[in-house]
C-alpha cells in the first residue's frame, strides 16, 4: 500500500525568503502525486499535480515541484514567499491502477513571518 | 457547480449519542473519499467509494463508524455511539476520475462532550 512522509511538521520562513517543503512516498507501482494547500479553517485546495510528462510542474502562484522516481520524493519549491504564504501544505500519492485511493501525508505548517 | 457540499458545518453532540455527517458530491464525479483530521493524526482516509461501492474502509477505525452512498449525488457517515476522541473534523471530497484531483467541501468540525 502507498504511503507519504513530510519530513517537516513546522517550516518557520522569513518574508521573501525560499523555501523547500519535503514530500516522500513509497509505492510498489506508478503514482500520481498532488501537493494541496489548506488555509485555517478551510478545506483543501489544489496546488499542483505530477501524473506523467514533464517531471516538474508549476503553480499559477510561483511554487513549483519536481516528481524524482529514483528518490521517491516530490518536495515542493518556492524562490521567494509571501506572508500570504501561511498555511499547512500536504503531499497526497495514488497509485495507477490498484485501490487508487488517494493517501496523504501529515502535513507541513508553513509559516512566513515578516 | 457549488463544489462538494458537507453538512451540518458544526457539530456538537454528548457522548453515547449517534451523529451522522452528510455529503454531497460535485455532479458527475464516480468517487467519493471521506477523511479525518486530527493534530495528532493528520489527514486520515476513513474511506473510499468509486461509482458509489465501497472499495477501500480499511481506515475505518472500529465498527462504531458506518458510511454509505445510496447514489451517486449523497454520502453519510455515522458514528454510533460518539466518544469523546472522535471528536475531528471530518472532510468529504470527490473526484471525476482517476488521475484527476479531488475536491474537498468545508469540512464538519465535530465535538463530542
Amino acid at each position: 500500500a502507498q504511503s507519504v512522509t513530510q519530513l517537516d511538521s513546522q517550516v518557520p520562513v522569513f518574508e521573501e525568503a525560499p523555501v523547500e517543503l519535503r514530500c516522500n512516498y513509497s509505492s510498489s507501482v506508478s503514482v500520481y502525486l498532488f501537493w494541496y494547500v489548506q488555509y485555517p479553517n478551510q478545506g483543501l485546495q489544489l496546488l499542483l499535480k505530477y501524473l506523467s510528462g514533464s517531471t516538474l510542474v508549476e503553480s499559477i502562484n510561483g511554487f513549483e515541484a519536481e516528481f524524482n522516481k529514483s528518490q521517491t520524493s516530490f518536495h515542493l519549491r518556492k524562490p521567494s514567499v509571501h506572508i500570504s504564504d501561511t498555511a499547512e501544505y500536504f503531499c497526497a500519492v495514488s497509485e495507477k491502477g490498484g485501490s487508487e485511493k488517494l493517501v496523504f501525508g501529515k502535513g507541513t505548517k508553513l509559516t512566513v513571518n515578516p | 457547480d457549488a463544489g462538494v457540499i458537507q453538512s451540518p458545518r458544526h457539530e456538537v453532540t454528548e457522548m453515547g449519542q449517534e451523529v451522522t455527517l452528510r455529503c454531497k458530491p460535485i455532479s458527475g464525479h464516480n468517487s467519493l473519499f471521506w477523511y479525518r483530521q486530527t493534530m495528532m493524526r493528520g489527514l486520515e482516509l476513513l474511506i473510499y467509494f468509486n461509482n458509489n461501492v465501497p472499495i477501500d474502509d480499511s481506515g475505518m477505525p472500529e465498527d462504531r463508524f458506518s458510511a454509505k452512498m445510496p447514489n451517486a449525488s449523497f454520502s453519510t457517515l455515522k458514528i454510533q455511539p460518539s466518544e469523546p476522541r472522535d471528536s475531528a473534523v471530518y472532510f468529504c471530497a470527490s473526484r471525476a476520475q482517476v488521475g484527476t484531483e479531488a475536491f474537498f467541501g468545508q469540512g464538519t468540525r465535530l465535538t463530542v462532550v
